[in-house]
């Protein structure tokens, strides 16, 4: 059974809007990490938030995360052709090791 | 800079033959672990390493075998390859103090 199950599936906006991915996930966890890969490629980590941390930010990216409702979110504001690529979110769950959701494509057309 | 280096990047076997994907890293990683990539599954865990000299199995580890031959490198083997073993293989090391992963270019396998 996967932790993590991202929304939506697939994505597709225009050159400088923002893109906003949700994440929702099953038991405690003690980080959520937020990956990205573009096709043919490897997944390459984007931003780690700990269970304690309710926002962070990283460049135009900014992810939340409600333990509470046991969900994340990553936002990419002002998005460009570059970020056009798969995105994962990964749950940390205390020594366990990461569970990967099944992401959600993003398309920026420019 | 290598990071995680992943050998063969492409490889078509025939059903029942064997193969090893060998994976190595440069980072000191404590942590390695194989993920199998299907289309619309993400990623699951075929096998990972917590640290040499010791392996675990993952969410789906059946037909694989591994190899943790020293820190640095961590091996996969299919010992008789079948059609559902088509996918893309992915390597992956962390270290222990944050867990961010370091993923490899990955191996594209056809089982014919």
């Amino acid at each position: 059974s996967q932790q993590g199950e991202e929304d939506p599936q697939a994505l597709s906006i225009q050159e400088g809007e923002n893109a906003t991915m949700n994440c929702s996930y099953k038991t405690s966890i003690n980080n959520l990490q937020w990956y990205r890969q573009n096709s043919g490629r490897g997944l390459v980590h984007l931003i780690l938030i700990r269970s304690n941390e309710r926002e962070k930010h990283s460049g135009r990216l900014r992810v939340t995360l409600d333990t509470s409702k046991k969900s994340s979110s990553l936002l990419i504001t002002a998005s460009r052709a570059a970020d056009t690529a798969s995105y994962f979110c990964a749950t940390d769950n205390y020594g366990q090791n990461f569970v990967f959701g099944p992401g959600t494509r993003l398309s920026v057309l420019p | 800079n290598a990071g995680v280096t992943q050998t063969p990047k492409f490889q078509v076997l025939k059903t029942g033959q064997s193969m090893t994907l060998q994976c190595a890293q440069d980072m000191n990683h404590n942590s390695m672990y194989w993920y199998r990539q299907d289309p619309g599954m993400g990623l699951r865990l075929i096998y990972y390493s917590a640290s040499e000299g010791t392996t675990d199995k993952g969410e789906v580890p059946n037909g694989y075998n591994v190899s943790r031959l020293n820190k640095r490198e961590f091996s996969l083997r299919l010992e008789s390859a079948a059609p559902s073993q088509t996918s893309v293989y992915f390597c992956a090391s962390s270290d222990w103090a944050q867990n961010i992963q370091y993923f490899g270019a990955g191996t594209r396998l056809s089982v014919l």
